[in-house]
């Protein structure tokens, strides 16, 4: 069965790094896509990126300049490292896996980890 | 950025009632993907490929659509039913989109 768990800190200051680790069970990161979502107080999702099976990266336009997604495929896991952050930031992060192939969805999700930007 | 518009954004339904929520795309998609996402849980896939129902989902719910209008239909309300539920595209080049959620409450 495939998992994925985020963890991480809930609290980050303005300016400063957010650093996120999701490692997954039960799947090969070196297989399919692999992404960061995030929910925003309010309910509204927005994808921020993804690193590939082969490592090959895409983010969204509305964070390329502040977002890196890189992974260790020796112990599963991938990472998501947003540089300069806000208040607005402030969402429950997922990671998630999506399909391969030319159309994208979200079959497997982790639970969600909190990170709160504030001084 | 292809633009997902979700209407409503919050309805009531009674148990037996039957629920259409829409999602309407900004482009032309050639898929739509739906999420249900229940308080304080992570959104789980519920429908693929615009009518495919994800393992586990209950054959009173359907999806239709093509082009920039999708839809996602409960055949009879039950009370698990309620929830937050959202569309997505994931087209070959990104970025991919949500929709703001319809949140769906029991009556």
């Amino acid at each position: 069965e495939v998992q994925l768990q985020e963890s991480g800190p809930g609290l980050v200051k303005p300016s400063q790094s957010l650093s996120l680790t999701c490692s997954v069970t039960g799947y090969s990161i070196t297989s399919n896509y692999w992404g960061w979502i995030r929910k925003f107080p309010g309910n509204k999702m927005e994808w921020m990126g993804y690193i590939s099976y082969s490592g090959s990266t895409s983010y969204n336009p509305s964070l390329k300049s502040r977002i890196s997604i890189t992974r260790d495929t020796s112990k599963n896991q991938f990472f998501l490292q947003l540089n300069s952050v806000t208040t607005e930031d402030t969402a429950t992060y997922y990671c998630a896996r999506s399909t391969r192939g030319t159309v994208h969805w979200f079959a497997y999700w982790g639970q969600g980890t909190l990170v709160t930007v504030s001084s | 950025e292809i633009v997902l518009t979700q209407s409503p954004t919050t309805m009531a339904a009674s148990p037996g009632e039957k629920v259409t929520l829409t999602c309407r795309a900004s482009s032309s998609v050639s898929y739509m993907h739906w999420y249900q996402q229940r308080s304080g849980t992570s959104p789980k896939l519920w429908i693929y490929e615009t009518s495919k129902l994800a393992s586990g989902v209950p054959n009173r719910f359907s999806g239709s659509g093509s082009g920039t209008s999708y839809s996602l239909t409960i055949n009879s309300m039950e009370t698990e039913d309620a929830a937050t539920y959202y569309c997505q595209q994931g087209s070959s080049y990104p970025p991919w989109t949500f929709g703001g959620g319809t949140k769906l409450e029991l009556k």
